[in-house]
């Protein structure tokens, strides 16, 4: 089992919808969650960061956590062109200084 | 402003060679990273540091090197020994040790010719 699971995609998803992007996690003493927007060539920028069980929203977007579930997800309301890229779900695992990365999810929102 | 430079953009190699790849930052942070990233892959940690003069391996070491003499600078050497290195480099700096964000610097693509 990989440490930080997130299907690749792509997620296609029509202008103003909702885009859901979901990781999986295997160790349980994760500590922080990071979602991370990757465009072509370019390098990572954080989009949102969530520590506590439940939602976090900030603008368009909302991050989701379940302990529990070991489970992270992102919500992209209002989906926008721009928005299409590579998301990456990265995990800092119990008690270290490590971040560690998904695979990333390949988001297109169609016109 | 601050943030994490790295140079070069793009590097090309031949094989046999070492290469060194530069980062630095002006954001005073104490612990910086390296990641490779691989076509359709997500970053995979190679070093990182959390203070000067120490430094640990990260899940891909083999056939890198690093330093960390000053606290802004984190140098990266991809060796001879390393089998496959055309990839996408990324550097970063980490504010708070377990919880803060990673900044990343702009990367450096390294092919091997």
């Amino acid at each position: 089992q990989k440490e930080v699971e997130q299907n690749s995609g792509p997620l296609s998803v029509p202008e103003g919808a909702i885009a859901s992007l979901n990781c999986t996690y295997s160790d349980r003493g994760s500590q922080s969650f990071f979602w991370y927007r990757q465009y072509s060539g370019k390098s990572p920028e954080l989009i949102m960061f969530i520590y506590s069980n439940g939602d976090k929203e900030d603008g368009r977007f909302t991050a989701q956590l379940n302990k529990a579930s070991q489970y992270v997800s992102l919500l992209i309301r209002d989906s926008q062109p721009s928005d299409s890229a590579t998301y990456l779900c990265a995990v800092n695992k119990g008690g270290g200084n490590k971040l560690t990365f998904g695979t990333g999810t390949q988001l297109k929102v169609e016109l | 402003d601050g943030g994490i430079t790295q140079s070069p953009k793009y590097l090309f190699r031949k094989e046999g060679q070492n290469v060194t790849l530069s980062c630095e930052q002006n954001l005073n942070h104490d612990a910086m990273y390296w990641y490779r990233q691989d076509p359709g892959q997500g970053l995979r940690l190679i070093y990182y540091s959390q203070i000067v003069n120490d430094f640990q391996k990260g899940d891909i070491a083999e056939g890198y090197s690093v330093s960390r003499e000053k606290k802004e600078s984190f140098p990266l050497t991809v060796t001879s020994a390393q089998k496959n290195p055309t990839a996408f480099y990324l550097c970063a700096s980490r504010g708070q040790p377990n919880t803060g964000e990673l900044f990343f610097g702009e990367g450096s693509r390294l092919t091997v010719l």
